[in-house]
């Protein structure tokens, strides 16, 4: 099925360190989500985007919709060790209410 | 809140064996998802439910995937005959409603290994 294309695909950061992830997709979604995975768990949503051009902050998390409803991006202030994980954009069309598309995933690594 | 639940956490099985998963929803929800993640295909949308009806189930692989709802606190996902190609971890989410405005919140998955 179709995948929304993320990157980096991989991140090793020291704590401390600022973090900037993205998706992006050929398909227009008219959601943004963004999950965190850890390890022997499901995904657990960090944010939801509802609106082009948003801007939303969680904490130390701050997410953008984009403009042209293709893409997002994640950003993580000051990461900490327990921000260790995997990073999952998701995307939901029109029409498919309830059908969210993943993204390929990226993995965070804090060192200390 | 339990959160969703899912048994088993984990299922080893031979190839050609029938395999079931278990899941229970968050009570009062009224949506449930099968997910399949695979370090291949990632996170995969197989089959979700609205009302215990089945809406789509475009995702399943093939006719060896199954998946029921017989009331709104119980799914179940089979697999029969299972291949090697069907391991994976299987997740089974709930939402209180559709998933562009309601939060979808995940089982721990059943990590599934088909020898």
């Amino acid at each position: 099925g179709q995948q929304l294309n993320q990157s980096p695909q991989s991140m090793f950061i020291q704590e401390g360190e600022d973090v900037s992830m993205n998706c992006t997709s050929s398909s227009i979604f008219n959601t943004w989500l963004w999950y965190k995975q850890d390890p022997g768990e499901g995904p657990v949503l960090l944010i939801a985007l509802y609106k082009a051009g948003e801007l939303t902050s969680n904490g130390r998390l701050t997410a953008q919709f984009g403009i042209t409803r293709k893409d997002s991006f994640l950003n993580i202030s000051a990461s900490i060790p327990s921000d260790v994980g995997i990073y999952f954009c998701a995307g939901i069309n029109t029409g498919t209410a309830s059908k969210l598309t993943f993204g390929t995933g990226t993995r965070l690594q804090v060192t200390l | 809140d339990a959160g969703v639940i899912q048994s088993p956490r984990h299922e080893v099985t031979e190839m050609g064996q029938e395999v079931t998963l278990r899941c229970k929803p968050i009570s009062g929800h009224d949506y449930l998802f099968w997910y399949r993640q695979t370090m291949m295909r990632g996170l995969e949308l197989l089959i979700y439910f609205n009302n215990n009806v089945p809406i789509d189930d475009s995702g399943m692989p093939e006719d060896r995937f199954s998946a029921k709802m017989p009331n709104a606190s119980f799914s179940t996902l089979k697999i029969q005959p299972s291949e090697p190609r069907d391991s994976a971890v299987y997740f089974c989410a709930s939402s209180s409603g559709p998933l562009s405005y309601n939060e979808q919140f995940f089982g721990p998955g059943t990590r599934l290994t088909v020898l």
